[in-house]
């Protein structure tokens, strides 16, 4: 079955730094992947969708990658923010229907000032 | 501007109770979704119902029930809650098809003694 690996549990970085975020897969190459924000106490927000023809995908300071090479999504937030401080889960279809999802444990992120 | 509600937000119960976790979404979407997230463990996906009349088993459906009352509502039942079923609950929905972004409600934390 597929599985997902976000690289660090945590990552810490300064403010106006670019902030860069792994996610790896191990099995099939997914048709699509998502990534989403996750603040304390609260649900999943969707970011991006980048689709597995697509390299790139850009949102404001946001840029998602996707290489089906490596098996491997890059999420970067570009001049950060301690408001960026949060967790970021990525997401792919699981293999048991196109609208069910997997998730990564996800990375948290915080920027200081 | 509901988006997708769950009730309640806190609950504890005593092994060997039953409680039904309510979800409602605004939104007109057809496929809807229950995960619950753990520390260390991520979002798991426990059932989904693609359309109104429909329901599947995600990846940790045993000691859990659904029920798709209409296109808004969409239930999850613990008929004899256990300590490990102790965990937040995520409601989500999405329009119908692939690589739709899934919309989340601001989940239920459970305590189960």
């Amino acid at each position: 079955s597929q599985k997902i690996e976000q690289n660090s549990e945590a990552l810490n970085i300064q403010e106006g730094k670019t902030a860069t975020l792994t996610c790896n897969y191990t099995n099939y190459s997914p048709a699509y992947l998502q990534w989403y924000r996750q603040d304390p106490g609260r649900g999943p927000v969707f970011l991006l969708l980048i689709r597995e023809n697509e390299k790139e995908k850009r949102k404001e300071r946001l840029k998602v990658t996707f290489d089906t090479t490596l098996k491997q999504s890059l999420f970067h937030i570009t001049a950060s923010q301690p408001a960026d401080s949060a967790t970021y889960l990525c997401a792919l279809p699981s293999n048991q229907a196109g609208t069910a999802l997997i998730f990564g444990k996800g990375t948290t992120l915080s920027v200081s000032s | 501007n509901a988006g997708v509600t769950q009730t309640p937000k806190f609950q504890v119960l005593k092994t060997g109770q039953s409680m039904t976790l309510q979800c409602a979404q605004d939104m007109n979407h057809n496929s809807m979704y229950w995960y619950r997230q753990d520390p260390g463990m991520g979002l798991r996906l426990i059932y989904y119902s693609a359309s109104e009349g429909t329901t599947d088993k995600g990846e940790v459906p045993n000691g859990y029930n659904v029920s798709r009352l209409n296109k808004r509502e969409f239930s999850l039942r613990l008929e004899s809650a256990a300590p490990s079923q102790t965990s937040v609950y995520f409601c989500a929905s999405s329009e119908r098809g692939d690589n739709q972004p899934q919309h989340f409600g601001d989940g239920t934390r459970l305590s189960i003694l």
